[in-house]
């Protein structure tokens, strides 16, 4: 039990377009949904924590209009990155945590981003 | 402020070897719980074991377990009998303790990568 997943494992895309990342929990009900991003031989980096239904809380020097994050029901959350740039570029994970456990965030596979 | 510090960037151990990874911490809180994760090159984070603050003995899962010195404020995860699986990077992270239980978040530290020689 307790698994996240998420959509897609990797993606290339051009500079301005904007990609979307989606987050899952596929067998528990996630009250919070938190996204890393991971540059390589790093440690994770915490950009924001959402809850269903109200607007995330991103964490000090994360653009908010850049990373568009939505967390539209307990299964559910999205991470946007609009108008992407080579900078972008990097490793995102997303986890969550719920009734499942007391004290255990659950990591989804990650997602691999590249801008061209 | 609550931080977590992993010394070690890069250890090399001989297969079947026991390995310990060090974590220390800081805190000022009487009550944080203790996190160790596994990260294989293909990037997904492997929770490995928890220790809670109050929690009187080491925890262990299977081949790993957490040597808590609580007064050392030291977290140090060991692995008994490596496997050339457990090739890895290693993150140590506490509960932030300005989040309720419910929504905690983690700080990490900055990891080791673990490489196991056949």
């Amino acid at each position: 039990g307790a698994v996240v997943s998420q959509h897609p494992s990797w993606v290339i895309c051009k500079s301005g377009t904007s990609v979307k990342i989606e987050c899952r929990s596929l067998d528990f009900q996630a009250t919070t949904m938190f996204w890393y991003r991971q540059f390589p031989k790093q440690s994770l980096m915490l950009m924001a924590t959402s809850n269903e239904g109200s607007k995330a809380t991103y964490e000090q020097g994360v653009e908010k209009d850049k990373f568009l994050i939505n967390h539209a029901s307990l299964t559910l959350s999205t991470l946007t990155v609009t108008s992407a740039h080579p900078e972008d570029s990097s490793f995102y994970i997303c986890s969550a945590t719920g009734l499942v456990s007391s004290y255990e965030q659950y990591f989804g596979p990650g997602t691999r981003l590249t801008v061209t | 402020a609550q931080k977590i510090t992993q010394t070690q960037p890069g250890m090399f151990v001989q297969e079947k070897e026991a390995v310990t990874l060090d974590c220390t911490y800081d805190t000022s809180d009487q009550s944080y719980g203790l996190f160790w994760y596994k990260q294989p090159s293909s990037g997904e984070m492997i929770f490995l074991i928890y220790q809670g603050s109050y929690d009187e003995q080491n925890a262990t899962e299977g081949r790993y377990s957490l040597n808590f010195q609580k007064a050392r404020k030291s977290a140090n995860l060991v692995i008994s009998a490596s496997q050339l699986g457990d090739s890895a990077m290693y993150f140590c992270a506490m509960r932030d303790s300005r989040f309720s239980d419910s929504n905690y978040q983690l700080i990490w530290g900055a990891g080791t990568k673990l490489i196991i020689k056949p």
